[in-house]
């Protein structure tokens, strides 16, 4: 699975867009992005995947640049309860969908 | 319901001790897994079970030993318990065709 790297904190205002970058610059074709995030105490939960669309769901959208070497995940609306580890995984799709390389993510804090 | 359940959530035993954790899912997945969050909250994946059968077996003591009596349940069973097994322990099952994985609640295991 490919390496990913995402800053290790940032701040949110709680109401506002929050925008959560990954570089995975070595991802390859067949390699999608996947995102989890981990509140604390809790076990991690699926957020949104894709491959080189961009892609929204009821959680969150995912912006994957056309070189695919980088992708942003936007929470549109953050609230407090978004406050958690966010983990940008990148892997092939239907290969054991829980075998997942976590790295340390980043720890969103949505500030009121 | 809950899709994915461990129990006991809390374990505090003596070193030397044998243990064992209990994972269930009614999901009908037919693939489970356990992970290991060490104390710097870096998840690891340890196995993988697909159809009651071993599939993933990472870098773990043999004194790890897990065991899927059905394609429900993955239990983790641990002889002579060191101090450095202290951590988090999740469980967690997907399908084979599925793209995300369910994660249990954690099982905090301390060694004393």
């Amino acid at each position: 699975d490919a390496k990913t790297t995402q800053p290790p904190s940032m701040d949110c205002a709680e109401g506002r867009a929050a925008n959560l970058p990954c570089n995975h610059s070595t991802i390859s074709g067949n390699e999608y992005v996947y995102w989890y995030r981990q509140i604390h105490s809790q076990g991690p939960q699926y957020i949104i995947h894709g491959l080189k669309n961009n892609e929204t769901n009821e959680m969150a959208s995912l912006i994957i640049t056309e070189d695919r070497k980088s992708s942003t995940l936007i929470l549109p609306h953050a609230t407090l309860r978004d406050t958690a580890v966010y983990y940008c995984i990148v892997r092939v799709y239907n290969t054991n969908a829980g075998k997942s390389t976590f790295g340390d993510g980043t720890t969103l804090t949505v500030k009121p | 319901d809950t899709a994915v359940s461990q129990t006991p959530k809390y374990l505090v035993t003596q070193m030397g001790n044998d243990k064992s954790i209990k994972c269930e899912q009614n999901l009908g997945h037919d693939t489970m897994y356990w992970y290991k969050q060490d104390s710097k909250k870096f998840l690891k994946i340890m196995f993988s079970y697909n159809n009651k059968e071993l599939i993933i077996n990472e870098t773990v003591p043999n004194r790890f030993s897990p065991k899927s009596p059905d394609k429900a349940h993955l239990n983790l069973h641990i002889n002579s318990l060191e101090l450095g097994d202290s951590a988090v322990y999740f469980c967690a099952s997907s399908r084979t065709d599925n793209t995300e994985a369910f994660f249990g609640q954690g099982t905090r295991l301390t060694v004393v």
